[in-house]
């Protein structure tokens, strides 16, 4: 079954420690991950996507096929990364059209 | 351009009401879902249309009807509103397979 596991409801950091949000997912064949950002009071974006291989607001994902996970890591953390971070899949699912599959999101605290 | 918009922000029904919510997009996009989103699960696929006229279910679809009669626009219906239903409904699409989908910003809905 396709599913996106992200293990940690909430991680607490202080501002200007390392940051990595852990991702695992389980799908059989080449998925299309994804990391979408909730700041407060705002919508669900777009942070980055694995098939670009860009960093976005010094975050950087690797795709690890063998581990199966996406990690998502920022070497110094700032107050304004606050927010909720969910991994998301998208393949040809069961019916054949794109879906997005989501995990259960974590939410990252970080302390002046 | 507005990108995605959902109306209404906030409602409240009695248990057995009925209501539509409404999602709108001014991107041209083919595909649109309609996501439910619950602390603790992330967010969930009601049901998604690929095009004009199409629509199919989600992952959680029970409760819920769909109606995609204009490119633009995709609504979400609750014929018979239970408690189970009290979310953060989020509408959502994108041009094509495999490209970001572009949230709106959220439905709060509250059934008493």
């Amino acid at each position: 079954a396709q599913r996106v596991t992200q293990p940690e409801k909430l991680l607490s950091v202080f501002k200007g420690a390392p940051v990595e949000l852990k991702c695992n997912y389980s799908y059989s064949g080449s998925p299309e991950l994804f990391w979408y950002v909730q700041y407060s009071r705002q919508r669900l974006q777009l942070l980055l996507r694995h098939i670009s291989r860009e960093s976005i607001k010094g975050f950087t994902a690797d795709l690890n096929k063998g581990e199966t996970s996406f990690h998502l890591k920022k070497p110094f953390a700032q107050e304004e990364d606050s927010a909720m971070y969910y991994c998301a899949l998208s393949g040809f699912l069961s019916g054949g059209y794109n879906k997005l599959i989501f995990g259960a999101g974590t939410r990252l605290a970080v302390h002046p | 351009n507005a990108g995605v918009t959902q109306t209404p922000k906030f409602r409240v029904l009695k248990t057995g009401q009925s209501m539509t919510l409404l999602c709108a997009q001014d991107m041209n996009h083919e595909y649109m879902y309609w996501y439910r989103q619950d602390p603790g699960m992330g967010l969930r696929l009601i049901h998604y249309s690929v095009g004009e006229g199409t629509t199919a279910k989600g992952e959680v679809p029970d409760g819920y009807n769909v109606s995609r009669l204009k490119k633009q626009n995709f609504l979400l219906g609750l014929e018979s509103a239970a408690p189970s239903q009290t979310s953060v409904y989020f509408c959502a699409s994108s041009p094509g397979l495999y490209n970001e989908q572009f949230f709106g910003p959220g439905t709060r809905l509250t059934v008493l």
